[in-house]
């Protein structure tokens, strides 16, 4: 049973970069799958951020592109996001899951995620 | 960027009713959709993929239909641990923006 876990810092200054930790275990993270970050700013929906594969190949939300990037650490199996020059509006749930092998390229297993508030 | 938009927002209904709801991608996307449920404070878990494959463990009371640019998921009886909110996702994509499901 494959399982995440998200950590990094709950409080993030405004400009300043956020930066969070997916700890992937029961499973490696060089299998064949897409490694996932999710956010849900408080009260509303689901926006996807951007993935990785473990030969370190990465796809982002164009909107977020310019600000934004993942990367992976086969060696501790995990992998990590980065968003730099933050406001309140990236105040948000974030979550990592995992995109599930094979032709149907959903999202299988979740972490069960991490509030980052941006505040000074 | 493909775009996903969902309707309605929030649905009133009650237990034993049959629902639906809508979820149009802003091109064709063929049947490359999953649609997730969500309860207050938890992550997402998957329902439906490759737009009407139902995953295992899910009730069969759920179905999800569609092609192209338009898509469904259905709940022939609701029961009451149904009520939660529902999103869209276009694989390795944007997701819609959400359909609450509230007791009526």
């Amino acid at each position: 049973q494959v399982q995440l876990q998200e950590s990094g810092p709950g409080l993030v200054k405004p400009s300043g970069t956020l930066s969070l930790t997916c700890a992937v275990s029961g499973g490696s993270i060089s299998s064949s799958s897409w490694w996932t970050w999710v956010r849900q700013p408080p009260g509303t929906g689901l926006e996807w951020i951007g993935e990785i594969y473990h030969s370190g190949g990465t796809n982002y939300n164009p909107s977020l592109q310019s600000r934004v990037t993942i990367s992976v650490d086969k060696s501790k199996n995990q992998f990590s996001l980065k968003l730099n020059s933050v406001t309140a509006a990236d105040t948000a749930v974030y979550f990592c899951a995992r995109v599930k092998a094979g032709v149907d390229d959903y999202l299988d297993y979740w972490g069960q995620g991490t509030l980052v508030t941006v505040s000074s | 960027d493909i775009q996903m938009t969902q309707s309605p927002s929030t649905l009133s209904a009650s237990v034993g009713d049959r629902v639906t709801i809508t979820c149009r991608a802003s091109q064709s996307i063929s049947n490359w959709l999953a649609w997730y449920q969500q309860k207050p404070g938890k992550a997402p878990k998957v329902l439906i993929y490759k737009a009407s494959s139902l995953e295992s463990g899910v009730p069969s009371r759920f179905s999800g239909s569609g092609s192209g640019t338009e898509f469904t998921l259905t709940i022939s009886s609701l029961q009451p641990d149904d009520f939660a909110t529902y999103y869209c996702q276009h694989y390795r994509g944007s997701f819609g923006q959400g359909t609450k499901l509230e007791i009526k």
